[in-house]
């Protein structure tokens, strides 16, 4: 089955730091751009960072920049997002999401959830 | 505030048809694609259209999708019950160097 599942979800402090990961099964990860979309509950989408094919090209949402990493291990069929100095505001649903022609959005992962709180 | 402008919602009686709006900038839908999604609750959103009009895998003909200078359309025909969902418009914003998503839309069939 062609799918992406994420894990590293949680609870965290704020300033703290975390690390999701994606797997992607049935097809393979080096083909394609990758995402990460992440949505408050009862929210809109917001997208986070894209990262190219061969990790070459990173770019990642204002809010985020400086802060959040997308990275990409292409051997272990792995997508990444580190995730430092979070704040109350990071807390979201987190998804990993395959790019398609044209900057869609065609596969999406089941979600993480990660609650910044004290 | 989202970039690109979406009705918050709509309502609409089964069998009718329902047109969603999606407003955005020479930035964006001006110069890019434009995707539909649509998510159901508790669930994770689904591409409906991608390519401003091309339906994805799966998706019946009951959906159009078009797109007009900075605004971009998705159309609903025969609507069901089960076409009750949060709808969103999508695009690559060249100023801004993001994705950009609309508001969402929740479309009320009753």
């Amino acid at each position: 089955e062609v799918q992406l599942v994420e894990s590293g979800g949680g609870l965290v402090q704020p300033g703290g730091s975390l690390t999701l990961s994606c797997v992607a099964s049935g097809f393979s990860l080096s083909g394609h751009w990758m995402h990460w979309v992440r949505q408050v509950p009862g929210q809109g989408l917001v997208w986070v960072a894209r990262i190219n094919i061969d990790g070459s090209i990173r770019t990642h949402a204002d809010p985020v920049k400086g802060r959040f990493s997308i990275s990409r291990d292409n051997a272990k069929n792995t997508l990444y997002l580190q995730m430092n100095s979070l704040r109350v505001e990071d807390t979201a649903v987190y998804h990993c999401v395959r790019d398609c022609p044209g900057s869609c959005l065609d596969l999406w992962g089941q979600g993480l959830l990660v609650t910044v709180s004290a | 505030q989202s970039v690109l402008t979406q009705p918050p919602s709509l309502s609409a009686a089964p069998g009718q048809k329902v047109t969603i709006f999606c407003s955005g900038s020479s930035s964006n839908i001006g110069t890019f694609y434009v995707s539909w999604y649509r998510q159901f609750p508790g669930t994770v959103p689904q591409l409906l259209i991608h390519e401003n009009y091309k339906r994805a895998s799966g998706i019946p003909d009951r959906f159009s999708a078009s797109k007009s200078a900075t605004s971009a359309t998705l159309g609903i025909t025969g609507l069901q019950t089960g076409d009750e969902a949060d709808y969103y418009c999508g695009t690559w914003d060249d100023s801004l160097s993001t994705l950009v998503f609309g508001g969402g839309t929740k479309l009320i069939v009753l």
